[in-house]
């Protein structure tokens, strides 16, 4: 299976400023016919189901805030917030669809400082 | 508006069985790839299972750790899901969520609890 390793595991930023989460893949999760990462970004609220935010490692999903971007490709990404807001506050889990089955990274939890 | 509502969790000892369901409404769901994708208690996210739509093939995927004890079905005139769940282990605790998605989990449902322990 696919390992994805997140990293930091906890981050604390202070409103308005930025937080980025890394997501090193144990092998590519790039598809070379049609040079896209398979690679999503979830968000896990509290007291809430995860919400899904990006696909293709970049692409975000209807609704999502331009302050989340995702970049990356092969077998290193990032997710970047920012302007972080009290309700960026989550943990947020990188996932790979390249192959099954599809595997999570172990989560990093964000806080506000 | 699409929704998932996930029904069937409760309390079971091990080696008992339990079957989730899972509606969904607001989206064609025949035309839908629909997963189960777990959250054990302090942990993180773990995908399950996964059922392709019928017009492509209606075929099954299963993480190793379920593979044997774990049925995936689908009922598209009832725009439904369900997931059969044999031999369940204590290890099998977790929020059970209902999503659909090619392998990624675009709509989840509110999930339903699934608690193993004698």
């Amino acid at each position: 299976d696919i390992v994805l390793t997140q990293s930091p595991e906890f981050l604390s930023v202070s409103l308005g400023e930025r937080a980025t989460i890394e997501c090193k893949s144990s092998q590519t999760v790039l598809y070379n016919s049609n040079n896209k990462n398979f690679l999503a970004w979830y968000q896990h609220r509290p007291g809430h189901p995860p919400k899904f935010l990006i696909r293709w490692a970049s692409a975000r999903d209807y609704g999502v805030p331009d302050r989340f971007s995702g970049n990356g490709s092969g077998t290193d990404f990032t997710l970047t917030i920012s302007n972080l807001q009290a309700e960026d506050v989550a943990v947020y889990y990188c996932q790979q669809y390249y192959a099954s089955p599809p595997t999570f990274g172990q989560g990093t939890k964000l806080e506000i400082k | 508006e699409a929704q998932l509502v996930e029904s069937g969790g409760g309390l079971v000892k091990p080696g008992g069985s339990l079957r989730l369901s899972c509606a969904g409404s607001g989206f064609t769901f025949p035309n839908s790839w629909m997963n189960w994708v777990r959250q054990a208690p302090g942990k993180g996210l773990e995908w399950v299972a996964q059922i392709k739509p019928q017009a492509d093939g209606g075929s099954t995927d299963y993480v190793a750790a379920v593979k044997g004890r774990f049925t995936l079905s689908r009922d598209d005139s009832k725009n439904t899901v369900f997931l059969q769940m044999n031999s369940l282990r204590i290890e099998d605790t977790a929020m059970y969520y209902c999503t659909t998605g090619p392998r990624i989990s675009i709509l989840w449902g509110q999930g339903t609890l699934v608690a193993v322990s004698s």
